[in-house]
């Protein structure tokens, strides 16, 4: 069954960066992009940026670049988040979802538990 | 950018309501629209997708409706476990904005 499991909470403080995993099981990793989302505490769901773990492409939300890289290693199926100059607004859960294209059925169809990143001084 | 407005914030229903939530987009977003149930302290689950596609799963009280850009998520039959907060998300042109989401109470 698709699986993804992703990295434990973060503390950390203002400037500095921050890399969250996401590893994939149960499907042909290279053959899905991975998205990334985070909710801030009591907040809605916020989108992020993704990439593409044939080829590393990625793309993010204008409010993100410069600040966000996205990676890969498809060595052991996992995707990586980083974001740097950390702000304490940066603080939420920070997931990974696997976004189905079949037919153009677009959703985002599995997720990993979140990750709790925390930034404060 | 598009956006996406979902209305009511909140609701309270009874156990055995029929809920609708309306998500409009402010430009035509076609039938790229999912929603999605997040219960407190879990990940968000995928309910429907291509506006009125039930996932695999998925009780079938649910459903969806819509296109262009007023979308429709409908609970036929209100259960305990739906207590949840709902969003809406669009997939068109390479963008994927989230509504602010629909907090669903039971009364």
């Amino acid at each position: 069954q698709v699986q993804l499991v992703q990295s434990g909470a973060e503390a950390k403080k203002p400037g500095a960066s921050v890399k969250v995993s996401c590893q994939a099981s149960g499907y042909n990793f290279i053959a899905y992009y991975m998205h990334w989302v985070r909710q801030a505490p009591g907040q809605g769901l916020e989108w992020v940026g993704w990439i593409n773990p044939r080829t590393g492409d990625t793309g993010s939300a204008q409010k993100f670049q410069g600040r966000v890289t996205m990676t890969r290693d498809t060595s052991i199926n996992t995707a990586y988040i980083e974001l740097s100059s950390l702000r304490s607004d940066d603080t939420a859960i920070y997931y990974c979802a696997r976004f189905e294209s079949k037919w153009e059925l677009f959703c985002f169809d599995y997720w990993g538990q979140g990750s709790l990143v925390t930034v404060s001084s | 950018d598009i956006q996406l407005t979902q209305s009511p914030s909140f609701l309270s229903a009874s156990v055995g309501d029929r809920v609708t939530i309306t998500c409009r987009a402010n430009q035509d977003i076609s039938s790229y629209l999912a929603w999605y149930q997040q219960k407190p302290g879990k990940a968000p689950k995928l309910l429907i997708y291509a506006a009125s596609t039930l996932q695999s799963g998925v009780p079938s009280r649910f459903s969806g409706s819509g296109s262009g850009t007023e979308f429709t998520l409908t609970v036929s039959s209100l259960q305990p476990e739906d207590f949840a907060t709902y969003y809406c998300q669009q997939l068109n042109h390479y963008t994927w904005t989230f509504g602010q989401g629909t907090k669903v109470e039971i009364k």
